[in-house]
């Protein structure tokens, strides 16, 4: 069965700090690993990563995969009360075109203290 | 803007009852996806589907059916609700022909069965 892990489980932080958000994951025929943000509403989209040590950025949040550990970090540096959310990992994994699947971590929780 | 429209934002149901969980997408999406959120659980998949007519079990499909007649359209079935399917469910499609694969999702409808 596929699993994905992430941790700490929940995170409360000062305004300012860099956080760093953990993914683990066992997969069969793994293809990417997802990020997402969740706040009072469904999902959005943050990264997509299918390759090993390559980084992803997007202004404050970054991201990087290893497949040979098999993890994922999302880093989050200079945080604002505006990154408070849950922070969702999802690994899709699928043998063919049309059959993939996403399983998703529990998520971490983001609190960003004023 | 992909959008991905659920029919109902809250509903509430007596135990017993059928329910019926609309998800409409416009993008023209290959894959549609049932998936229910829980506190401490996270996403969970109900059911997929990759194409019209076709539909693969989840991680949790005890309970429910699904209806994919038209490929813009992925219904969700509770047969006979009971209280322990009071959740949150999202609904999400994606392409696997695309540059950008990821899962776009609905607004989720929140559940209650009394």
């Amino acid at each position: 069965e596929d699993k994905v892990v992430q941790s700490p489980l929940s995170l409360v932080v000062h305004e300012g700090d860099t956080v760093t958000l953990n993914c683990s994951y066992e997969v069969t025929n793994f293809r990417s690993l997802l990020w997402y943000k969740q706040e009072k509403k469904a999902p959005t989209f943050l990264f997509m990563l299918t390759s090993s040590g390559i980084e992803k950025k997007s202004g404050r949040l970054s991201s990087i995969l290893d497949k040979k550990e098999l993890f994922s970090i999302l880093n989050i540096t200079a945080t604002q009360t505006g990154d408070s959310a849950v922070y969702l990992c999802a690994v899709e994994a699928g043998t063919y075109f049309g059959n993939e699947k996403l399983t998703f971590g529990t998520g971490t929780r983001l609190t960003i203290i004023p | 803007d992909v959008k991905v429209t659920q029919s109902s934002r809250y509903l509430v149901k007596r135990t017993g009852e059928k329910v019926f969980l609309e998800c409409v997408q416009d993008m023209d999406h290959e894959n549609m996806f049932w998936y229910r959120q829980d506190p401490g659980l996270g996403l969970r998949l109900i059911y997929f589907s990759y194409d019209v007519k076709m539909k693969e079990k989840g991680d949790i499909p005890e309970g429910y059916s699904v209806s994919r007649e038209k490929k813009e359209r992925f219904s969700l079935i509770l047969e006979s609700a009971s209280t322990n399917q009071t959740s949150m469910y999202l609904c999400a499609s994606s392409s696997p022909y695309r540059v950008n694969t990821e899962a776009f999702f609905g607004q989720g409808t929140r559940l209650t069965v009394v």
